[in-house]
């Protein structure tokens, strides 16, 4: 089935530097890549979506500048904290719609998540 | 906007005894509905999906959903719980607004009781 990887798993960083989150759809093609946050046992909020070949669209109350996000091709979208702070550490998901051989299956995959810590 | 409720925040049920999670929905036009299940510093598991034909949904792991098109409830089932079902589950709608995002309840917390 349909595989997104996510890497990596967990990082620790100190404050004032950037960390880079990859997520690599493995057996199809991802056009689009949602990017989520999710505080402990918290549901998850959408921070924007990616589109292969053009800029992302940011939810409302996102910062743009300081979570960028690439999405370059259509197997890798990367999400980027810049200047991190303690208070971007979070738990972050990547997900791509899935696409059957017949068009959309109209499910989701998502990748295994990031453990940000910044300290 | 498409959304949505998961009106309670802990479930604790006794092993061996049916589990139930609800799920309330509110959207525009045929509602497409989705449960997912997730483990400690893990991403999401698809358990189950509605998207048209019968009510009677069946999933992974032993669970089933049954949508109910009067109530607009989509509420998670499972006839026998297993301690290891002890997670947090999420329902989720998919968001027609253009990108076809999902949109996800508050999540429960699932307890199965030993």
């Amino acid at each position: 089935g349909a595989v997104v990887s996510q890497h990596p798993s967990w990082v620790i960083c100190k404050s004032g530097t950037s960390v880079k989150i990859e997520c690599r759809s493995l057996d199809f093609q991802a056009t689009t890549m949602f990017w989520y946050r999710q505080f402990p046992k918290q549901s998850l909020m959408l921070m924007a979506t990616s589109n292969e070949g053009s800029k992302a669209t940011y939810e409302q109350g996102v910062e743009k500048d300081k979570f960028l996000i690439n999405h370059a091709s259509l197997t890798l979208s990367t999400l980027t904290v810049t200047s991190a702070h303690p208070e971007d550490s979070s738990f972050y998901i990547c997900s791509a719609p899935q696409t059957g051989p017949a068009g959309p299956s109209y499910g989701y995959t998502f990748g295994s998540g990031t453990r940000l810590t910044v300290v | 906007a498409q959304s949505v409720a998961q009106p309670e925040d802990q479930v604790n049920v006794a092993e061996g005894n049916p589990l139930t999670v609800k799920c309330t929905y509110s959207v525009s036009g045929n509602p497409y509905l989705f449960w997912y299940v997730q483990y400690p510093n893990r991403g999401l598991q698809f358990l189950l999906k509605y998207i048209t034909g019968d009510n009677l949904v069946k999933g992974s792991y032993g669970f089933e959903a049954e949508f109910n098109k009067s109530q607009t409830s989509f509420h998670l089932k499972k006839p026998s719980a297993l301690v290891s079902d002890s997670a947090l589950y999420f329902c989720a709608v998919r968001d027609m607004r253009g990108n076809n995002r999902l949109a996800f309840g508050k999540g429960n917390q699932v307890v199965v009781i030993p």
